[in-house]
């Protein structure tokens, strides 16, 4: 079984601030992680994956995530938050068969 | 590559009709999965094929989903008869099976509202 949790249902940073969205995940197997992102009325977008390969995964809009085998965690951040980011954001979880999502993290951004 | 093409993007119907939403996955993509999400419940997967053939089904909610892929270019959800519980947005997603491209491409999905 797979599963991931979410901390934070909302997040509020200024812009220009650290944006870190926490994720943690239980899997019986190593793990695929990824992170999505959802903007008001549209589908989900991939920020980015991890897939055993480096455990320091960049990705697009000047995000990034760094998977910790020992924490069980993926948390997503970006040094400087714009207002464009401002969206829901979810961690998923993957293996060989299917991929389950966290609750989502609605990310705002006040100027 | 066009993505993963869902139709309708939208629909509007009477409780107690027949609804059927539409996928096309990605060209040389070998598993499907529809997703639901809803405020209360989030996204969650209803059904998952690979090459096919069903794997999981037991995120359908009840027997009036139902799901099909007769070919590899093509898959319907389909409820019968909808109730306005029902209401929400229906994702389409596909995925490789290769490893040096692994990742989930979703459709845009479909919005459905029963009334």
């Amino acid at each position: 079984a797979q599963s991931v949790t979410q901390l934070g249902s909302h997040v509020s940073v200024s812009e220009g601030a650290l944006v870190l969205l926490r994720c943690n995940y239980s899997s019986s197997v190593p793990p695929y992680l990824f992170w999505y992102v959802q903007y008001p009325n549209q589908g989900l977008q991939l920020l980015l994956k991890y897939t055993s390969a480096a455990t320091l995964v960049k990705g697009i809009n000047g995000f990034e995530a760094e998977f910790k085998k020992s924490e069980t965690s993926f948390h997503l951040t970006k040094p400087s938050a714009h207002m464009s980011d401002a969206a829901e954001y979810f961690c998923a979880v993957g293996n060989n068969n299917d991929m389950r999502f966290g609750a989502g993290t609605r990310l705002t951004v006040k100027p | 590559d066009a993505g993963v093409i869902q139709s309708p993007r939208h629909e509007v119907t009477e409780m107690g009709q027949e609804v059927t939403l539409r996928c096309k996955p990605i060209s040389g993509h070998n598993s499907l999965f529809w997703y639901r999400q809803t405020m209360m419940r989030g996204l969650e997967l209803l059904i998952y094929f690979n090459n096919n053939v069903p794997i999981d089904d037991s995120g359908m909610p009840e027997d009036r989903f139902s799901a099909k892929m007769p070919n590899a270019s093509f898959s319907t959800l389909k409820i019968q008869p909808s109730e306005p519980r029902d209401s929400a947005v229906y994702f389409c997603a596909s995925r490789t099976w290769d490893r040096s491209n692994y990742g989930y491409t979703f459709g845009s999905g479909t919005r459905l509202t029963v009334v």
